[in-house]
């Protein structure tokens, strides 16, 4: 596709349920990044994944959380147990090489955990 | 480690006027800076980019923004505001050898006719 493409757009859950997150990062990008944006808030860090180097899961709130890339291309951001402070807008992007490279962002998929 | 101070959540202004969105960073190593923006209802895109070179950095929209190591800040410049300006406006930041973009809080522009 022409973009970063996350789905779903919109997920609601309840409480304690696991919930997957995907994106479909742009072709040929090698850098793919996590973050969230709740509501009043700037965007959070949770995980950045570059080539086939170990993913930087520094910023992931829980063990809760976790993610992979599969193949160097789709990701998908897991989260168990779910939470009603995990209610955010999950945003995902990808750039061709890294830090110095511009970030293109999906949509994000708007998570409510009720 | 590195962060991003944006000084004002909010900044409302009428049309045509000029505006200034103050960033500031924090980090012991070189840096590259960005401003993005992010519309109602949309992605987040970027506006304009500082990775070396000229401290001066214009981008689209018309607008430009000036990186001053001395006083590292960041700030995002436009002479003359439109309606459709309005949005959310984040600085970021990361280190040269850094793995994260770290941004700020974000700062609300409303341009008003």
């Amino acid at each position: 596709g022409a973009g970063v493409s996350q789905s779903p757009s919109n997920k609601v859950t309840e409480k304690g349920k696991d919930v997957e997150l995907r994106c479909d990062p742009i072709s040929g990008h090698t850098a793919l990044y996590w973050y969230r944006q709740s509501l009043g808030q700037g965007l959070e860090f949770l995980i950045y994944f570059q080539g086939n180097s170990a993913p930087d899961k520094s910023g992931l709130p829980s063990d809760r959380f976790s993610a992979e890339r599969t193949g160097g291309s789709v990701s998908t951001l897991t989260i168990q147990r779910t939470q009603q402070e995990d209610s955010a807008v999950y945003l995902c992007a990808s750039s061709l090489q890294g830090m110095n490279t511009e970030a293109f962002f999906g949509q994000g998929t708007r998570l409510t955990v009720v | 480690a590195q962060s991003v101070t944006q000084l004002d959540s909010q900044v409302p202004v009428f049309e045509e006027a000029p505006v200034e969105l103050r960033c500031n960073y924090s980090s012991s190593v070189s840096v590259y800076l960005f401003w993005y923006v992010q519309y109602p209802n949309q992605g987040l895109q970027l506006l304009l980019k500082y990775l070396s070179g000229s401290t001066l950095v214009k981008g689209i929209n018309g607008f430009e923004a000036e990186f001053n190591k001395s006083q590292t800040s960041f700030h995002l410049r436009k002479p003359s505001v439109h309606i459709s300006d309005t949005a959310e406006y984040f600085c970021a930041v990361s280190e040269a050898s850094g793995s994260r973009l770290t941004f700020g809080e974000g700062t609300q522009l409303t341009v008003n006719p």
